[in-house]
């Protein structure tokens, strides 16, 4: 069975600090995404990866950057977390080259609260 | 770009009955479509996939979605609903990118309620 795990299950950061989130996938999976859930907006996608070191801007890039230093592991990080970041993150990867997308496996989820 | 609606906000059937959960697409070429699932406090699951072929697809825990072209739609079905079956659903398309890359647009969910 694919496996997507997150650093956290639920984290409570204050505005201004830097947060990090945290996604490992062990199948070896070339593509990893973050997004962010909000009631009554669905899943929207924030940055994504086809390869390692290489970043795609999603929906809604702006306030978070990411890093891909390895094929397994995708870090999202707020620089500086404010209130409206305030969310669910999920992360998700799946099989497929050349950006050719098969169906995603998520990780649990990170419910982030920014006080 | 493409994107999928799903009308429903919340849909409630009681165990037993037959449930539909409603999605519409809009997109160019053919389309490429999901249904995923997502059970209280879980990360989503993926249920099953459109991508060319027999209108009818079967997937996991006794779903199926049916693809109809001239409706725009792929709604998701089950012939007996289960207690176990309420969660939060979500349709989503494959879209294309300017930079041929490929990513996923997801609806913004239905809410899925078994009576007992």
């Amino acid at each position: 069975d694919v496996k997507v795990t997150q650093s956290s299950r639920y984290l409570v950061k204050r505005t201004g600090e830097k947060v990090f989130l945290e996604c490992v996938q062990d199948m070896d999976h070339e593509n990893m995404f973050w997004y962010r859930q909000d009631p009554g907006l669905g899943l929207r996608l924030i940055y994504f990866s086809y390869d390692v070191k290489m970043k795609e801007k999603g929906d809604i890039p702006e306030g978070y950057s990411v890093s891909r230093e390895k094929k397994e592991r995708f870090s999202l990080i707020l620089e500086s977390a404010s209130t409206n970041q305030t969310s669910m993150y999920l992360c998700a990867s799946s099989s497929g080259l050349a950006g050719d997308l098969y169906e995603q496996y998520f990780g649990p989820g990170t419910r982030l609260t920014v006080t | 770009a493409q994107s999928v609606a799903q009308p429903e906000d919340q849909v409630n059937v009681a165990e037993g009955n037959p449930l539909t959960v409603k999605c519409t697409y809009s997109v160019s070429g053919n389309p490429y479509l999901f249904w995923y699932v997502q059970y209280p406090n879980r990360g989503l699951q993926f249920l099953l996939k459109y991508i060319t072929g027999d209108n009818l697809v079967k997937g996991s825990y006794g779903f199926e979605a049916e693809f109809n072209k001239s409706q725009t739609s792929f709604h998701l079905k089950k012939p007996s609903a289960l207690v176990s079956d309420s969660a939060l659903y979500f349709c989503a398309v494959r879209d294309r990118l300017s930079g041929g890359y490929q990513k996923v647009t997801f609806g913004t969910g239905t809410k899925l309620q078994v009576i007992p």
